[in-house]
């Protein structure tokens, strides 16, 4: 059965800083799909950046970008140019390209934002 | 174009009463998934559904149900609730393939419907 660990169960970044949230899985799938989705606090889920497993290419969006290391089953987040808005629980999700449409989570960071 | 709604929003009942909650997906999505949100588990997958069928069920006990309609709304059922089932259900829709743009495995989340059991 497949798994998504986060190890951090929260992280902070100072305002217009880096920070890097870290995920891996495990499957013995080769196609698969890999997600990043933000929940701002009271408020809805919303998908951030997605890669397909037979990309090598990195995904990004504007200040999102991913480190996807397949064989290290490695599927970090990158956030450049921290905003206050950024704060959210962050949750890396998989998703088997097989026919299995279920979504497997991680467990979330919370990533804090200071002003 | 709207997006995923959840009816309640919130919800308060006591053990042993059973609930329905609803979601209407994107219009033009025919899949719809619900999780169950607690601090302590993260989201945990419920079930699946699409064209009206169960595609998938998570590791929930029988008293939790679901169904989907010919318009793609779908419904969850939890009848004999205990104190352990105060969560927020989350449900989410997906595409189908031809009207997806290459996002069809995306989901899109509905707001929730917290539950509180007392």
């Amino acid at each position: 059965a497949q798994t998504v660990t986060q190890s951090q169960p929260e992280m902070s970044v100072q305002e217009a800083e880096t920070v890097t949230l870290s995920c891996t899985y495990d499957t013995s799938e080769s196609d698969y799909y890999l997600f990043w989705y933000k929940q701002p606090p009271s408020r809805q889920m919303i998908l951030v950046i997605r890669q397909e497993a037979y990309k090598q290419q990195n995904a990004t969006e504007n200040r999102f970008s991913v480190n996807f290391q397949k064989a290290a089953k490695s599927f970090s987040l990158k956030i450049s140019d921290s905003q206050l808005g950024d704060a959210a629980m962050y949750f890396c999700a998989y998703r088997s390209a097989l026919g299995t449409y279920k979504y497997i989570f991680g467990t979330g960071t919370r990533l804090k934002v200071l002003a | 174009k709207a997006g995923v709604t959840q009816t309640p929003r919130y919800l308060i009942k006591t053990r042993g009463q059973q609930v329905t909650l609803s979601c209407s997906p994107i219009s033009g999505h025919r899949s719809v998934s619900w999780y169950q949100q607690t601090p302590g588990q993260g989201l945990q997958f419920l079930f699946e559904y699409f064209s009206e069928t169960q595609r998938n069920k998570g590791n929930f006990p029988g008293r939790f149900s679901g169904r989907q309609f010919s318009n793609s709304r779908s419904e969850m059922n939890v009848s004999t609730l205990e104190l352990g089932d105060s969560a927020l259900y989350l449900c989410a829709s997906s595409p189908i393939p031809q009207l997806a743009g290459g996002f069809q495995e995306t989901q899109y989340f509905g707001p929730g419907t917290r539950l509180l059991v007392l």
